[in-house]
């Protein structure tokens, strides 16, 4: 089955620095790579996603990069604000049959 | 997301007791999940269905048990034999298929006494 690595674990950053956070995959037959944000105490939401006939996507400050031959897909923010503190998910599935799997997260935290 | 209701939000367990945890969904979505959050383990996934009267176990379904009768709902239990059962439980939601998005609910925060 697939397994989803993501690293780091934990991430501090300056406020208006970029954060960068790697998921890598085993299957290289998955197809759809979601990102989740999940603030302290609340429930994890969906930030961005793509699919595997994307190389890059972007939303405002926030862009996905797939690298199908390496297996690998990041996650970057750019300008990171106070509010972007939380912990982010990583997830990968095969098909739509197939759950998502999850990446074991990300805790970043912005210091003003 | 408001279409996705999970209840309660904290719960507590006794020795030797089933406790069952609501999820409600009015988004129409076919397909429902049930995952088990603890510290830096990231999001387990327990049991999921894609239809109704039809669910699949996950990674950790021991010790818990599913029911799927209507489309909107898809109550979670946890039994005695689930000897570890402290964590935080997230239900969620798809359109159909697991390449979908998916919406979550406030989670259901269980203790034992």
């Amino acid at each position: 089955g697939e397994n989803v690595e993501q690293h780091p674990s934990t991430l501090s950053v300056q406020e208006g620095d970029s954060a960068v956070i790697k998921c890598t995959y085993s299957d290289s037959a998955s197809n759809y790579f979601p990102w989740y944000k999940q603030e302290l105490g609340k429930r994890p939401q969906l930030i961005i996603d793509i699919r595997s006939n994307v190389g890059e996507k972007k939303d405002q400050r926030i862009a996905v990069t797939l690298n199908k031959t390496a297996k690998h897909f990041s996650l970057h923010i750019t300008e990171t604000q106070p509010e972007d503190s939380a912990v982010y998910f990583c997830a990968a599935t095969l098909s739509g049959n197939t759950p998502l799997v999850f990446g074991k997260g990300t805790r970043l935290s912005v210091i003003a | 997301d408001g279409g996705i209701t999970q209840s309660p939000k904290y719960l507590f367990r006794k020795e030797g007791q089933n406790v069952t945890l609501s999820c409600e969904q009015n988004l129409n979505h076919d397909a429902m999940y049930w995952y088990r959050q603890d510290p830096g383990q990231g999001l387990r996934l327990i049991y999921y269905s894609q239809i109704v009267n039809d669910f699949q176990k996950g990674d950790i379904a021991e010790g818990y048990s599913v029911s799927r009768e209507k489309k909107e709902s898809f109550p979670l239990t946890v039994t005695s034999a689930q000897k570890n059962p402290t964590a935080f439980y997230l239900c969620a939601s798809s359109r159909g298929q697991s390449n979908q998005p998916q919406h979550f609910g406030d989670g259901t925060r269980l203790s034992i006494l």
